[in-house]
């Protein structure tokens, strides 16, 4: 079964501290997706990993693929309010299609 | 405007109605989808068309059907809408073109009442 699992489901920091996203998948795939939801908003794409090992940074996040591992993550560094999201990772299984994971409520906290 | 535009975004229909759902594109994309998100669940995928002669079942296609009447156009249609169909449904795009990359549409939210 194509699976991907994200943890934490909720998550609220404070302003300035910094904390990691986790999505973990089922079986063997070299492309992985993240991407974020504001409340009643369309997906909007962060960032796409393609091989094993890859690392993208785009301001105060950097997501990294581990497909040894089975494993990406979304590092959020001195997280401030603007990044109170909903936060998806999306896996193509080689399908030509993403699985998605259920996704990470965060919540910057002053 | 959008890239990937849907309509209509916000309907109200009661049980046993036909709705359809548009979507269209201006990226030039050869792949659409439709998806489904429901709270707690992510986006679960209903159908998916890689040309205009190919349509696809995704992961919870029963009670949904498609048409691909157009490289820009992909429609959802819910032939007897049911409540448990009431969800945010989004369209998406892609290619191998577009450096994997897949580009969702506002959302339509539909409720069935």
């Amino acid at each position: 079964e194509l699976k991907v699992e994200q943890n934490p489901l909720f998550l609220s920091m404070q302003e300035g501290k910094n904390y990691t996203i986790y999505c973990n998948y089922s079986t063997t795939s070299d492309r992985l997706y993240w991407y974020r939801q504001d409340p009643g908003k369309s997906l909007e794409s962060l960032f796409v990993l393609l091989s094993n090992g890859a690392v993208k940074q785009e301001g105060r996040l950097m997501a990294s693929l581990d497909t040894k591992a089975r494993l990406s993550t979304l590092h959020i560094t001195a997280a401030v309010h603007d990044l109170s999201a909903t936060y998806f990772c999306a896996v193509d299984f080689g399908n030509e299609k993403l699985t998605f994971g259920t996704g990470t409520r965060l919540t910057i906290i002053p | 405007d959008a890239d990937v535009t849907q309509t209509p975004r916000n309907r109200i229909t009661k049980t046993g109605k036909r709705i359809m759902l548009e979507c269209s594109q201006t990226k030039g994309h050869d792949r659409m989808y439709w998806y489904r998100q429901d709270p707690g669940l992510g986006l679960r995928l209903i159908y998916y068309s890689f040309d205009v002669k190919d349509i696809n079942k995704g992961e919870i296609s029963d009670g949904y059907s498609v048409s691909r009447q157009a490289q820009a156009k992909f429609s959802l249609s819910l032939e007897s809408a049911i409540p448990n169909q009431t969800a945010l449904y989004f369209c998406a795009t892609s290619d191998l073109h577009s450096g994997n990359t897949i580009y969702f549409g506002e959302g339509s939210w539909l409720t069935v009442v």
